[in-house]
């Protein structure tokens, strides 16, 4: 069945420091591919998404590329700010023998220090 | 335009309790689902609905029954409350564009303890 893996957190970083998380898929269908984002106690938002291969999403100063060759969509940001601090899930929305299938990663929580 | 609410926010329940999780979204949307989250096992579907009328099993569905209301409205009941359905519940809802499903949109979760 489609999954996606992404690294495990948690991620601490350094104000402005660069961040990379990395999310892998696997699908039997063309996937959409997003990424979440939950600040505590709240529910999860869209941050960015792509829906064809070699497609950028941004968002915020985050951006992602949807690699098909490498079945891949990680996740970057230039310099992080504290306020990024937060959990951050892949999902991919894809089509199998059973009708439409949304699936999400375990999540990677990031902390960002001043 | 309030997208996806949920109530109650929070609940405390004793074990063999019932209780109906309420969600109502104002988005025209005709998919709506019903997750579980736990501390590092991410999102897990419980059930949803593709569209008004109907509704399917998710991965996780044992101990958990829904109702699609009408098109805005889509329920989580639980008959009987155990202390392993502890967990902070989300409802989403999500429209058609194409071939695929748009993304989903979350509500603010409903976090529930069973002693």
């Amino acid at each position: 069945g489609d999954s996606v893996t992404q690294m495990e957190g948690p991620v601490t970083l350094s104000e402005e420091a660069f961040l990379t998380i990395n999310c892998t898929y696997t699908a039997t269908g063309y996937p959409s591919l997003f990424w979440y984002v939950q600040y505590p106690g709240e529910g999860l938002q869209l941050l960015l998404k792509a829906t064809k291969a070699d497609d950028k999403g941004s968002n915020k100063g985050f951006e992602a590329t949807y690699r098909k060759e490498t079945t891949s969509f990680h996740l970057e940001k230039g310099s992080v700010q504290v306020s990024d601090s937060a959990v951050y899930f892949c999902a991919l929305s894809a089509w199998d023998n059973y009708g439409q299938n949304f699936v999400f990663g375990p999540g990677t929580r990031l902390s960002v220090l001043p | 335009n309030a997208g996806v609410t949920q109530t109650p926010k929070f609940q405390v329940l004793k074990t063999g309790q019932s209780m109906t999780l309420q969600c109502a979204q104002d988005m025209n949307h005709n998919s709506m689902y019903w997750y579980r989250q736990d501390p590092g096992m991410g999102l897990r579907l419980i059930y949803y609905s593709a569209s008004e009328g109907t509704t399917d099993k998710g991965e996780v569905p044992n101990g958990y029954n829904v109702s699609r209301l009408n098109k805005r409205e889509f329920s989580l009941r639980l008959e009987s409350a155990a202390p392993s359905q502890t967990s902070v519940y989300f409802c989403a809802s999500s429209t058609r564009q194409g071939s695929l499903y748009n993304e989903q949109f979350f509500g603010p979760g409903t976090r529930l303890t069973v002693l």
